[in-house]
């Protein structure tokens, strides 16, 4: 069964700096990967997808993520952090073998100090 | 955004009543989804849609039916709701199948006491 893995349930960082959020998978056939963001009281938002068309996709805000087959890994970055970039982030592989059902990470919740 | 909207957006419970939540779309999308979200477990699927009266248990769906008789509305009821059952509870819709990405509602606050 495929699986995501969020590694850090909560990054910190100042306004301005790099942001780096960590997503790992497990899937036996070509992925698709979701990176969706979550303000607080409100319900997902699609940031980016990956969808083999080009392993680098660049989504929403300024984020961008990129697919590496080799490390199984689908890395959210955004070079300068904004105060309104603090939510909760998650990513969501699909299950191809099951509807295209969506298997969501744990979830890492975004600080930005100023 | 997506025109999809849950109700209620919040309720609470007592322990053993029965809870229905509805989510409406606009959108005319094939495919509708019913998660639970809680802490430190993402979002985890409870039941699926992919066409009227045709739905699949999910991964949490045990306490948990859905119906499906029109297009654009899919309901999730709680049959006799236990204090496990407190979550926010999100519905989404896609167009697609493997590819397509999913669209959220606002999510309802369900509180069983």
């Amino acid at each position: 069964a495929q699986s995501v893995t969020q590694l850090g349930s909560h990054v910190s960082v100042s306004e301005g700096a790099l942001v780096l959020l960590r997503c790992n998978y497990s899937s036996s056939v070509p992925p698709y990967l979701f990176w969706y963001v979550q303000y607080p009281n409100q319900g997902l938002q699609l940031l980016l997808k990956y969808t083999s068309a080009a392993t680098l996709v660049k989504g929403i805000n300024d984020f961008e993520a990129e697919f590496k087959k080799s490390e199984t890994s689908f890395h959210l970055t955004k070079p300068s952090a904004h105060m309104s970039d603090a939510a909760e982030y998650f990513c969501a592989v699909s299950d191809n073998n099951q509807g295209g059902k969506l298997i969501f990470g744990q979830g890492t919740e975004l600080s930005v100090k100023p | 955004d997506a025109g999809i909207t849950q109700s209620p957006r919040h309720k609470v419970t007592e322990t053993g009543t029965p809870v229905t939540l509805r989510c409406h779309q606009t959108e005319n999308h094939r495919y509708m989804y019913w998660y639970r979200q809680d802490p430190g477990h993402g979002l985890r699927l409870i039941h699926y849609s992919y066409g009227v009266k045709d739905t699949d248990k999910g991964e949490v769906s045990d306490g948990y039916s859905v119906s499906r008789s029109k297009t654009e509305d899919f309901l999730l009821t709680l049959e006799s709701a236990t204090s496990s059952q407190t979550s926010v509870y999100f519905c989404a819709i896609s167009a697609g199948f493997f590819m397509g990405e999913q669209y959220f509602g606002p999510g309802t606050r369900l509180t069983v006491t």
